[in-house]
C-alpha cells in the first residue's frame, strides 16, 4: 500500500527541545516536502526536497532543519522549538514529473505539535 | 494578494443541493490545477485534477478559466460525506505547489 509515514503523530515539548519528526515514504518518490497548517493560512511550505541530498527552502524555513540521506526520508528537525512552531504538520511525496497523475501528492496522517 | 484565494466558508448546504467554489490564482503561467479534499483532523487527498476543457467525476465537475485566472468546482446532489474543507491546489512549476487555505463545507440532513 503506498504510504507516508511521519512520527510522532501528537507530541507535546518545551521551549528549546530538540526534537525531530521523521517521514518515510514507499514509493520511491523523488520529490518530498515538509508543510505546517495553520488556521486561516493554509498549507506552506517549509521545505523540499528534489532527491536525495537535495534540498530547498520553501515560505517558512526559519526555524526548522531537513536533511535527505535517502530517498524514503524525509526528517523535519526543530533545534530549538518555540511556541509560534505549534502547528500542524505533514510530510507529503510526489513523482512530480509532467502532468497528471505524476502531480498527485500523497501525504502523511499529520503531526499535531505543541510547544509550551 | 495571496497566490491562492479561496472563499473560506462555511458553506452550509441542505442534502441534495448543489454547491459551487471558486479559487483564484495570480501566477499566469501556473501550469496545472487540482482539488484536494482535507476531512477534520486528517491530511489532504487529491479529489480531482482540474484541466482546460473542463473534467467531471461523477457529481463533481471542475473547471479552469485561465484567461480570468481561476478555478471552479461544483458538487451536485450533495451527500453528507461531502462535508469536509476543500483546497485549491495550483502548480506553479515543477518544484512549486501553491495552496489555497480552504472552503469549508457542511452538507445538513
Amino acid at each position: 500500500e503506498a504510504q507516508v509515514t511521519q512520527n510522532p503523530r501528537y507530541l507535546i515539548t518545551v521551549t528549546g527541545k530538540k526534537l525531530t519528526v521523521t517521514c518515510s515514504q514507499n514509493m520511491n518518490h523523488e520529490y518530498m516536502s515538509w508543510y505546517r497548517q495553520d488556521p486561516g493560512l493554509g498549507l506552506r511550505q517549509i521545505y523540499y526536497s528534489m532527491n536525495v541530498e537535495v534540498t530547498d527552502k520553501g515560505d517558512v524555513p526559519e526555524g526548522y532543519k531537513v536533511s535527505r540521506k535517502e530517498k524514503r526520508n524525509f526528517p523535519l528537525i526543530l533545534e530549538s522549538p518555540s511556541p509560534n512552531q505549534t502547528s500542524l504538520y505533514f510530510c507529503a511525496s510526489s513523482l512530480f514529473k509532467g502532468s497528471g497523475s505524476g502531480n498527485t501528492i500523497y501525504f502523511g496522517e499529520g503531526s499535531w505539535l505543541t510547544v509550551v | 494578494r495571496k497566490e491562492v484565494e479561496q472563499d473560506p466558508g462555511p458553506f452550509n448546504v441542505p442534502e441534495g443541493a448543489t454547491v459551487a467554489f471558486n479559487c483564484t490564482y495570480s501566477n499566469s503561467a501556473s501550469q496545472s490545477f487540482f482539488w484536494y479534499r482535507q476531512d477534520c483532523r486528517k491530511e489532504p487527498k487529491l479529489l480531482m485534477s482540474v484541466y482546460s476543457s473542463g473534467n467531471e467525476d461523477g457529481r463533481f465537475t471542475a473547471q479552469l478559466n485561465r484567461a480570468s485566472q481561476y478555478i471552479s468546482l461544483l458538487i451536485r446532489d450533495s451527500k453528507l460525506s461531502d462535508s469536509a474543507t476543500y483546497l485549491c491546489v495550483v502548480k506553479v512549476n515543477n518544484n512549486d505547489m501553491r495552496f489555497g487555505a480552504g472552503t469549508r463545507l457542511t452538507v445538513k440532513p
